[in-house]
């Protein structure tokens, strides 16, 4: 049972540059999300997706962009890198059970811009 | 906005202790509250989920107890183990966002 996964583990963008980044969960979860961790400021959302074909904004959504064309995926884009971008970044993903909503987490991927 | 906090944020502990870590929320329209494990350079481990309706929830050593109405959670770890060390970390939903606190690193010392 693969869970989340996140693709790629690492990767070193220049500023300006652009990549994808693909989160996929095998769970057939509803709600999928993006969180990027910083020291000393928590997890803090990014943006989120409560459906296939579905997106919406975090705390924090300038600068990325998102897609939900399957439901197993969610891809989450950084156009034109920046350094305040180097972070961690995690996916997540919860089914729509009731009031559950628990949250399962991908393994992250770390993102250095120069 | 949800607001969420964590303390202590460190914590430091002989082994065998048992102890307790805090987390506050300023918003009582929660619809759970979810308790996560993070070891150094890995992703998050879900410990314990409280949903509103419930006072608390029990897994092995831990136990995590809500009081919705006055914005507190805590989390009870009995008999620590030098394997318990990790950071922890609280959050809260309102059904379609997630809030988290900074969350309490914690050593227990062999």
């Amino acid at each position: 049972n693969a869970g989340v996964t996140q693709t790629p583990k690492f990767r070193v963008l220049k500023t300006g540059q652009s990549m994808t980044l693909l989160c996929a969960q095998d769970m057939n979860h509803e709600y999928m999300y993006w969180y990027r961790q910083d020291p000393g400021m928590g997890l803090r959302l990014i943006h989120y997706s409560v459906g296939e074909g579905t997106t919406a904004k975090g705390e924090v959504p300038d600068g990325y962009n998102v897609s939900r064309l399957k439901k197993q995926n969610f891809l989450l884009g950084l156009e034109s890198a920046a350094p305040s971008q180097t972070s961690v970044y995690f996916c997540a993903s919860a089914p729509r059970q009731g009031g559950a909503y628990e949250q399962y987490f991908g393994p992250g991927t770390r993102l250095t811009v120069t | 906005k949800q607001e969420v906090t964590q303390i202590p944020a460190a914590l430091s502990v002989p082994e065998g202790e048992n102890l307790v870590l805090n987390c506050s929320f300023t918003d009582s329209a929660i619809y759970n509250l979810q308790w996560f494990r993070q070891d150094p350079g890995k992703g998050l481990t879900s410990l314990l989920l409280i949903q509103s309706s419930q006072r608390e929830q029990t897994s092995g050593r831990l136990n995590a107890s809500l009081d919705k109405s006055s914005g507190r959670s805590t989390l009870y770890i009995a008999a620590s183990q030098p394997g318990d060390s990790a950071t922890y970390l609280c959050a809260v939903t309102n059904g379609n966002q997630f809030y988290f606190g900074t969350g309490t690193s914690l050593t227990v010392i062999p």
